[in-house]
């Protein structure tokens, strides 16, 4: 079955706010955790990455969280835009091998 | 913007036919994959290459056959199309580097 899942299928979000977009995964051996963002009628984008070993990192206007006790991935992105409308993915890879296993998405929704 | 093409982006076809989805990518990456992805779906990686010569089977068991006889191109073949392909599939390449793939537009096939 599938090692990575999220919370929620959809999120709606003010536009200016702060978005949250969770994800669960089981799968102790992962090696990096990824997100990605599918606008519609586009292939998945690639957002930010983040290894086991690391807890946090920054992007432009992102940042993901890894907490490894609750096995718990998170994306917030700041000053949500109109542009972040997407379908989010998390990802993971094992054994530092090439393929990546994706978890259903989150449709996100930015209000005006 | 990656520079990976997916042809068609449509194609609607009859049960029994034979069907060749094209990729191309010119990025020089030695990596593919095939993705199948239901709309708002996650997706399923259906096949791989890690170069010229090299296929395998990816997680989700698929009737469709890939070969890799040059670096840029990884057309998946289905020799009697079904309903039951009726999906969307995603090529995507990577180069150095476990987590980010570059994705093309998509194929979106519907067998009736």
């Amino acid at each position: 079955g599938e090692s990575v899942g999220l919370h929620l299928p959809t999120l709606s979000v003010q536009e200016g706010d702060n978005s949250i977009i969770n994800c669960a995964y089981s799968n102790s051996a992962s090696d990096y955790f990824i997100w990605y963002k599918q606008e519609s009628g586009k292939g998945p984008q690639f957002i930010i990455d983040i290894r086991s070993n690391m807890d946090k990192r920054q992007g432009q206007r992102v940042t993901v969280l890894l907490n490894k006790t609750v096995k718990h991935l998170s994306l917030q992105i700041a000053a949500t835009q109109p542009g972040d409308s997407a379908v989010y993915f998390c990802a993971e890879n094992i054994h530092n091998d090439y393929k990546l296993s994706f978890g259903a998405g989150t449709t996100v929704t930015v209000r005006a | 913007e990656a520079d990976i093409y997916q042809t068609p982006r449509y194609l609607v076809i009859g049960t029994g036919k034979k069907i060749t989805l094209e990729c191309s990518q010119t990025m020089g990456h030695d990596k593919m994959y095939w993705y199948q992805q239901d709309p708002g779906m996650e997706l399923h990686l259906i096949h791989y290459s890690y170069g010229v010569n090299s296929t395998e089977k990816g997680d989700l068991s698929s009737e469709s056959t890939v070969s890799r006889i040059r670096t840029e191109h990884f057309p998946l073949t289905l020799e009697s199309a079904r309903p039951s392909h009726t999906s969307q599939y995603l090529c995507a390449s990577s180069g150095l580097g476990p987590t980010k793939q570059y994705f093309g537009p998509g194929t979106r096939l519907t067998v009736t």
